[in-house]
C-alpha cells in the first residue's frame, strides 16, 4: 500500500471556526510533513513530524497546530484562519527524516478556502 | 544554498510529440538527491523518480526518461510521444544531504499541457 490519504477534500470555513484536517498513511513510514500550496505556487513545508515527535517548525503561525497522535496519523488543528490561508494543503511521509531513500510521497491534498 | 530553477513556466504540445522539461540545480554538497514529481488539476503530487548525485546513470521508464548531467548541473526529464494524460504541472526538487534533515527544495514548476 504505496497511499497517503486525506480528509476531507475541499473545506470552507469562516474565520471564527475551529477544524482539523487528517491525514494517514500505512507505509510504515516514521517522518511525516505537512506543506501548504498557494496556485502555480510550489509546495511549502509547514511542519516535520519524526517517530511522532514534531522535528521541524519553519515559522508557522500560531493559529495552525499539528497534532501526531501515532505513527500512522497526523493532523492539522486550524483555528482563527484568514483568508490568505486558503491554500492546498499536501500531507506527506517518507521512509525516514534522514537517509538515501526519502522520497515523499503525498496524499491528495485538502484545498481550504477560509472565508 | 540550494536552488532549483525550472526556466520552463508553460509548454504545450500536440499529442505523440516528444517533450523535454528543463531542471537545472545548485547544491554545495557532494552528495544529493533530485526527484521529479507530477501534480495533474486534482492535486496530488506523484512522486516518479529519485536520483542519486553518485549515480550519473541515465534511466528510463516507459515513455519517460531522465538525463541527469553533473557537469551540467541539470536533470531533465523527456516524455516520448506524449499523451493528454501528461498534462500537468511537474516539479524538480532536490535534497542535500547536510546535518540530520535533508529540506526538500522545490523548483518553480513546469506546466505541460499536451493538446488532442
Amino acid at each position: 500500500d504505496t497511499e497517503v490519504t486525506q480528509t476531507p477534500k475541499h473545506l470552507v470555513m469562516g474565520m471564527t471556526n475551529k477544524k482539523s484536517l487528517k491525514c494517514e498513511q500505512h507505509m510504515g513510514h516514521r517522518a511525516m510533513y505537512w506543506y501548504k500550496q498557494k496556485a502555480k505556487k510550489p509546495p511549502e513545508l509547514m511542519f516535520v513530524y519524526s517517530y511522532e515527535k514534531l522535528s521541524i517548525n519553519e515559522s508557522v503561525p500560531s493559529r495552525f497546530s499539528p497534532e501526531c497522535p501515532n505513527s500512522s496519523l497526523l493532523n492539522l488543528h486550524l483555528h482563527a484562519l484568514q483568508p490568505e490561508d486558503s491554500a492546498l494543503y499536501l500531507c506527506a511521509s517518507s521512509q525516514e527524516l534522514a537517509g538515501p531513500y526519502n522520497e515523499q510521497f503525498f496524499g491528495p491534498g485538502t484545498r481550504l478556502t477560509v472565508l | 544554498a540550494q536552488k532549483v530553477t525550472q526556466a520552463q513556466t508553460e509548454i504545450s504540445v500536440v499529442e505523440k510529440e516528444d517533450v523535454t522539461l528543463d531542471c537545472v540545480y545548485e547544491t554545495r554538497d557532494t552528495t544529493y538527491y533530485l526527484f521529479w514529481y507530477k501534480q495533474p488539476p486534482s492535486g496530488e503530487l506523484v512522486f516518479l523518480i529519485r536520483r542519486n548525485s553518485f549515480d550519473e546513470q541515465n534511466e528510463i521508464s516507459g515513455r519517460y526518461s531522465w538525463n541527469f548531467q553533473k557537469s551540467t548541473s541539470s536533470f531533465n526529464f523527456t516524455i516520448t510521444a506524449s499523451q493528454v494524460v501528461d498534462s500537468a504541472v511537474y516539479f524538480c526538487a532536490l535534497r542535500e544531504r547536510s546535518g540530520g534533515y535533508q529540506k526538500v527544495t522545490f523548483g518553480t514548476g513546469t506546466k505541460l499541457q499536451v493538446i488532442p
